[in-house]
């Protein structure tokens, strides 16, 4: 399978914990894109690498978020601090240029925030 | 906040009748896409229509586009029970660096 892959699946954890999900985008791929989705709504955007550089960042991106792709590859998003409005799902999705045509997405991280 | 809003919010059709859904965007826009998701899992992209395009077939799928109006729409012909899923739309504005999404329209295709 060559597809957008993402780890873990779900993730339990308890308020105020730290979280790391990890995306690994279609090799050939440079652009990666991380957004989240809360149940019965659309996917969020909350922000964009091309290559290595993390190019835009969403407002929804509070301080607590921190995301890295740090040899243009894969990359982790990282949660500190979590609360319970974090509780999403969160997908990566990968594309190639010229530009935002046809996005690939992983099957996301359940994360639940008690 | 996101771009795109779709209508209705569900749709309950029986197995081989046509499904549309709608969708109304605010911005200009390069192309509008729309991907299916089925529950729990990721998004899938179905079809892609370029901003100066009007019209777009694949399969059982046709999309329009009217940029006056920002609106598009998605016909499924003949559905099928396997057709059950959410439908985004979602649009490549003109200078952004990502899709903006719609809320989704939740199709239930009954055998």
């Amino acid at each position: 399978d060559t597809g957008v892959s993402q780890d873990p699946r779900h993730k339990i954890t308890k308020r105020g914990q730290n979280v790391t999900f990890r995306c690994d985008p279609i090799s050939e791929h440079n652009r990666l894109y991380w957004y989240r989705q809360t149940l019965g709504q659309g996917p969020e955007f909350l922000t964009y690498f091309q290559n290595e550089a993390q190019l835009e960042k969403s407002r929804l991106l509070s301080d607590r978020f921190s995301a890295e792709r740090p040899k243009g590859s894969f990359s982790t998003l990282e949660i500190q601090r979590t609360e319970q409005g974090d509780s999403a799902m969160y997908l990566c999705a990968s594309s190639s240029p010229p530009g935002n045509e046809k996005l690939f997405f992983g099957s996301g991280t359940q994360l639940s925030v008690l | 906040s996101q771009q795109g809003e779709e209508d209705p919010q569900a749709l309950s059709i029986q197995e081989g009748e046509n499904a549309t859904m709608n969708c109304s965007y605010k911005t200009s826009i390069n192309n509008l896409q729309w991907y299916r998701q089925n529950s729990g899992r990721g998004l899938v992209h179905l079809i892609l229509i370029r901003s100066n395009e009007r019209e777009k077939h694949s399969g059982r799928l046709r999309v329009t586009l009217d940029t006056s109006k920002k609106s598009s729409s998605l016909l499924i012909t003949a559905s099928r029970a396997a057709d059950t899923a959410s439908y985004f739309c979602a649009t490549d504005a003109t200078g952004a660096n990502n899709l903006f999404f719609g809320t989704g329209t939740r199709l239930t295709v009954i055998p």
